[in-house]
């Protein structure tokens, strides 16, 4: 059945350094992805669209210079978070919508920033 | 602006009684509402949604327009349902909308 993954599931990184999460749909296309941040104990919040063959479109607050994201084919689309920073720690998912109703969601990347 | 909120972060029953998950929304227009259950170590699935009017491992949930609420239901609560439930809102019917999500709520069925 369709899946959505990610990669990878868990990252650790030194403040400064960039990191990318990729998120992958298998076995169907998805031309428009979406990437949500969840902060412990809370609810998903969704930082951008990600548009297969055009920019993303961001959401209120979320800076799209130090969110980067790529859809570079109908199967792939990336979040780099530049510059990383403890307060970026947290927990990435991603999604595809498979129907006009139903989306599929990733299994998440935890990002510690140390 | 689209709003869903789930006024309890943790519900405890025990099994076999009624279990109701509470959802309300705030957004001006005709919304698609979703359930979505995460388990243990689990990503993120799709329980319902209200235009499929279905039940789904017990779980029926109606959309009340004049309430603005969509209340997740079930009779009679099993230990497998303990899982963490998020109510969700699409403003328009078309797979390339996002999902606003509630904060969610822990239900813990206890033994």
């Amino acid at each position: 059945g369709a899946v959505v993954s990610q990669h990878p599931s868990r990252v650790i990184c030194k403040s400064g350094t960039s990191v990318k999460i990729e998120c992958r749909s298998l076995d169907f296309q998805a031309t428009t992805m979406f990437w949500y941040r969840q902060f412990p104990k809370q609810s998903l919040m969704l930082m951008a669209t990600s548009n297969e063959g055009s920019k993303a479109t961001y959401e209120q607050g979320v800076e799209k210079d130090k969110f980067l994201i790529n859809h570079a084919s109908l199967t792939l689309s990336t979040l780099t978070v530049t510059s990383a920073h403890p307060e970026d720690s947290s927990f990435y998912i991603c999604s595809a919508p498979i129907t006009s109703s139903e989306q599929f969601f990733g299994p998440g990347t935890r990002l510690t920033v140390l | 602006a689209q709003r869903v909120t789930q006024p309890e972060k943790l519900l405890s029953v025990f099994k076999g009684a009624p279990v109701e998950l509470k959802c309300n929304y705030s957004y001006s227009g005709s919304p698609e509402l979703f359930w979505y259950v995460q388990y243990s170590r689990q990503r993120l699935q799709l329980l319902l949604r209200h235009i499929s009017r279905e039940s789904i491992k017990g779980f029926t949930a109606d959309l009340n327009k004049g309430e603005t609420s969509f209340h997740l239901k079930k009779p009679f609560a099993q230990e497998e349902d303990s899982a963490m439930y998020y109510c969700a809102l699409r403003a328009t019917p078309s797979g390339n909308t996002p999902l606003v999500f509630g904060k969610g709520t822990r239900l813990s069925v206890i033994a």
